[in-house]
């Protein structure tokens, strides 16, 4: 079975902080996705990667950045982290267009 | 740039009811769409899609969304829901060039009561 892992379900940090979400998948797939889910806002996507360290900036890339060193693995840091970023963050795969398999996500609080 | 309007952000309904969830997209390019269901403290799953050929496409648990090019929508239907179709329902679009750029509308949370 086809599986997208994020290292944590729930997060809570402080402000400042330098906070470090890690997703890693296990079909090989080329393409990985960050995103935030917030209540009334849907899904907006921070950043996204077509291949090992290879990146682009989403709708909504600032304050985050990211890191893929290797295929299978997909990182999102947030540089100091603002109560603003409180949130549910999404990651995802892909390797055919538009099926994206996603993980269970993580729900950020900033204190 | 694409973009997609969900027309209602809740959808009460009863149990064996029928259901209509809105979706109306924007794009300048020929595009492909897509209906996600997210069930309750579960991530996003793929519940049907729109690449090419016949407009009205099915999924496995009684969905169906037909792609209306002139009119830019994808609604989703389901004839009679059941209480396990309550879940939030996310339309989403990207272009066909390539791009896997997915674009997602804010979602409509579809409650079923017995």
């Amino acid at each position: 079975d086809v599986k997208v892992t994020q290292s944590s379900r729930y997060l809570v940090k402080r402000t400042g902080e330098k906070v470090f979400l890690e997703c890693v998948q296990d079909m090989d797939h080329e393409n990985m996705f960050w995103y935030r889910q917030d209540p009334g806002l849907g899904l907006r996507l921070i950043y996204f990667s077509y291949d090992v360290k290879m990146k682009e900036k989403g709708d909504i890339p600032e304050g985050y950045s990211v890191s893929r060193e290797k295929k299978e693995r997909f990182s999102l840091i947030l540089e100091s982290a603002s109560t603003n970023q409180t949130s549910m963050y999404l990651c995802a795969s892909s390797h055919s267009a538009g099926k994206l398999f996603f993980g269970s996500g993580t729900q950020l609080s900033v204190l | 740039a694409q973009s997609v309007t969900q027309l209602d952000s809740q959808v009460p309904v009863f149990e064996e009811a029928p259901v209509e969830l809105r979706c109306n997209y924007s794009s300048s390019v020929s595009v492909y769409l897509f209906w996600y269901v997210q069930y309750p403290n579960q991530g996003l799953q793929l519940l049907l899609k729109y690449l090419s050929g016949s407009t009205l496409v099915e999924s496995i648990n009684g969905f169906e969304a037909e792609f209306n090019k002139s009119q830019t929508s994808f609604h989703l239907r389901k004839p009679s829901v059941h209480i396990s179709d309550t879940a939030e329902y996310f339309c989403a679009v990207s272009g066909q060039g390539g791009s896997e750029k997915l674009v997602f509308g804010k979602g409509t949370k579809l409650t079923v009561n017995p």
